[in-house]
């Protein structure tokens, strides 16, 4: 049983492109959140997706950042024109969503450099 | 809001010894989940142990164990015999129970490092 899935797992972009994270859930799961993690730092939620639906984006930045989770594939997390503050590590995590247990599974993370 | 904290930056062990890190969090929620996650440099994100506010019995995992102190807000993590592969971060987490905006986030201190040495 794969569990989450993240690619890449190094990406590097320059100033002004556009970095674009995946996220598998693992098999099973309807729930996505992404988290950024900034050196030195524990992780920040960001988003919480379901299929087709975004649910809370209250810790994404307002610009340039978006996320999605369509109804076949994987999760998306966009950055457009990306500058050096991107530059971190972003984790996606899944869970079934069962209210008897809150558990998240941890993909291994996209590492962004931005040059 | 929630904040955790984890006062130890950084700790080491020897191999076989018993270590203890420290986690305090600040809430008014009632109802709760704690975690302890490991990052080993691999920086895969694994959940060592979980505990719900409303258990008074402390959770184990084999090795690992917690002191949840709820009046004081306090989660420490406790391994015993210290092994190479315990060298990692060591995040404490925190979840609002299954209720309300918000209850889906985890809430991360800024880690700790604990090193173990042979």
């Amino acid at each position: 049983n794969a569990g989450v899935m993240q690619n890449p797992r190094h990406l590097v972009r320059r100033r002004g492109q556009e970095a674009r994270l995946r996220c598998s859930p693992m098999k099973g799961h309807s729930h996505v959140y992404w988290y950024r993690q900034l050196p030195e730092e524990g992780l920040k939620f960001m988003v919480y997706l379901q299929k087709e639906n975004i649910i809370d984006e209250s810790g994404m930045p307002k610009e340039r950042f978006s996320a999605e989770f369509p109804k076949e594939g994987p999760s998306i997390l966009r950055i457009q024109q990306v500058v050096r503050g991107d530059s971190a590590a972003y984790f996606c995590a899944s869970s079934p969503r069962a209210v008897s247990n809150p558990e998240q599974f941890f993909g291994p993370g996209t590492r962004l450099t931005v040059l | 809001a929630q904040t955790v904290t984890q006062s130890q930056p950084e700790m080491s062990v020897q191999e076989a010894e018993t270590v203890t890190l420290s986690c305090t969090y600040d809430t008014s929620e009632n109802n709760y989940y704690l975690f302890w996650y490991k990052q080993p440099p691999s920086r895969q994100m694994i959940l060592v142990i979980r505990q719900e506010a409303y258990k008074q019995q402390n959770a184990t995992e084999n090795r690992f164990s917690v002191n949840f102190q709820k009046a004081a807000k306090s989660f420490s993590l406790k391994i015993s015999d210290s092994q190479l592969g315990d060298t990692a971060m060591y995040f404490c987490a925190f979840m609002k129970g299954y209720s309300g905006a918000g209850s889906y986030q985890l809430t991360f201190g800024k880690g700790t490092k604990l090193s173990v040495i042979p």
